[in-house]
């Protein structure tokens, strides 16, 4: 099973419609969990953290179901700014005592059409 | 404020050069990383150093690809020789107190290996 992974989609939908995305992941002691977004050709950029609790951020809502091992989002009022590559993060123990990393997912693309 | 700075941005060789990437953290911050993606394999790290000190390379790929970080505001990704299989698009990130933060990336270079 893979770490951390995510339908690719792609996800085409209507301005201002909902949209939802899941991320499943495989390390039950992951304790830190992102979603970062990654406009075509640029950098992925950090769109908001999820915790336990379950988070919003204006029209983004994350989740996170610890006994399943996934985690969503949620966007409201789709716009065409949202268009772009949504990646599932999920942090892991590396190779060395003590290490951690990021792990990232592939990516949910997202295309909000007019 | 400056983000992190990577140079090339595109770079375009032939099988068997050596190629080196460059990067310059954020100020402050004691994480970087080095990760490189593609369409096939997503994002996927390749090396962190805390304060300078390779902690985990269990990524790299294979012993073309070496990295060193001489000094806190500046690192190198040095692939020789370069393989076809090695284009893709590589990203410095860098972060303030845990690996498993937010991490900042840089715009990335983009190599192509003909």
């Amino acid at each position: 099973r893979k770490e951390v992974e995510q339908d690719p989609g792609p996800f085409n939908v209507p301005e201002g419609a909902t949209v939802a995305f899941n991320c499943t992941y495989s390390n039950s002691a992951s304790q830190s969990f992102f979603w970062y977004r990654q406009d075509c050709r640029k950098e992925p950029k950090l769109l908001m953290s999820v915790y336990s609790s379950g988070n919003e951020d204006g029209r983004f809502t994350a989740q996170l179901n610890r006994a399943s091992q996934y985690i969503s989002l949620l966007i409201r009022d789709s716009k065409l700014s949202d268009s772009a590559t949504y990646l599932c993060v999920v942090n892991t123990a590396g190779s060395g005592a003590g290490s951690y990393q990021l792990t990232f997912g592939k990516g949910t693309k997202l295309s909000v059409i007019p | 404020d400056a983000g992190v700075i990577q140079s090339p941005r595109h770079e375009v060789t032939e099988m068997g050069q050596e190629v080196t990437l460059r990067c310059k953290p954020i100020s402050g911050h004691d994480y970087l990383f080095w990760y490189r993606q593609t369409m096939m394999r997503g994002l996927e790290l390749l090396i962190y150093f805390n304060n300078n000190v390779p902690i985990d390379d269990s990524g790299m790929p294979e012993d073309r690809f070496s990295a060193k970080m001489p000094n806190a505001s500046f690192s190198t990704l040095k692939i020789q020789p370069s393989e076809p299989r090695d284009s893709a698009v590589y990203f410095c990130a860098s972060s303030l107190s845990r690996p498993d933060h937010e991490q900042y990336f840089g715009p990335g270079t983009r190599l192509t290996v003909t």
